[in-house]
């Protein structure tokens, strides 16, 4: 079935450094999701997009609607130790009208 | 409180032996989804239910069954595992499908010896 490209597989970073993740797909999607995965829970929605171009941010948070509605990019700003888990970047409204997940990202913060 | 609840949350079993993973939901969402999640692959939709009595394939539904005669309810049922079942289990529910919040339940880890 479809697949999303997530990069990088994993991070290992300082406190209060900004993080960079993205995801790309050979298909159109009409939506972007962005989700995050505690350790030892379910992935929870942390932003949505649903405009080819379009910026949002959530807190610390911004995320950004690829203009060729292919990709995706995540940024998390000066990281904190709860910042710790799985990113799933997902894309939804396709040819199949499901979602479908990337491969994620895990992130690591040292204190 | 709104939620996905799943039992059991880790199970270890043998070969061949039928088991079923509950999941249950307390917002009276139409859309249930089980996924499986494996290391590099992200998360995989094995069934998906739009509504009572109407349940679809995902992309990986070999050697797994759903049943949707509720709406609050959506069992998975392995009815001969195998080791490659191994995973850990996620069922999801949404308002619709397609929606873009899906809620998460906390999973369940399945070992197959």
């Amino acid at each position: 079935g479809q697949q999303l490209n997530q990069s990088p597989q994993s991070m290992f970073i300082q406190e209060g450094e900004d993080v960079s993740m993205n995801c790309t797909s050979s298909s159109i999607f009409n939506t972007w999701l962005w989700y995050k995965q505690d350790p030892g829970e379910g992935p929870v929605l942390l932003i949505a997009l649903y405009k080819a171009g379009e910026l949002t941010s959530n807190g610390r948070l911004t995320a950004q609607f690829g203009i060729t509605r292919k990709d995706s990019f995540l940024n998390i700003s000066a990281s904190i130790p709860s910042d710790v888990g799985i990113y799933f970047c997902v894309g939804g409204g396709g040819a199949t009208n499901k979602l479908i997940f990337g491969t994620g990202t895990l992130l690591a913060v040292q204190p | 409180e709104a939620q996905v609840t799943q039992n059991p949350r880790y199970l270890i079993t043998v070969t061949g032996k039928k088991l079923t993973v509950t999941c249950s939901q307390n917002m009276n969402h139409e859309y249930m989804s089980w996924y499986r999640q494996d290391p590099g692959l992200g998360l995989r939709q094995i069934y998906y239910s739009m509504n009572v009595e109407v349940t679809d394939k995902g992309d990986v539904p070999e050697g797994y069954k759903v049943s949707r005669k509720e709406k609050r309810n959506f069992p998975l049922i392995l009815e001969s595992p195998s080791p490659n079942q191994t995973s850990l289990y996620f069922c999801a529910s949404s308002p619709l499908a397609g929606s873009d919040t899906q809620y998460f339940g906390p999973g369940t880890r399945l070992t197959v010896l």
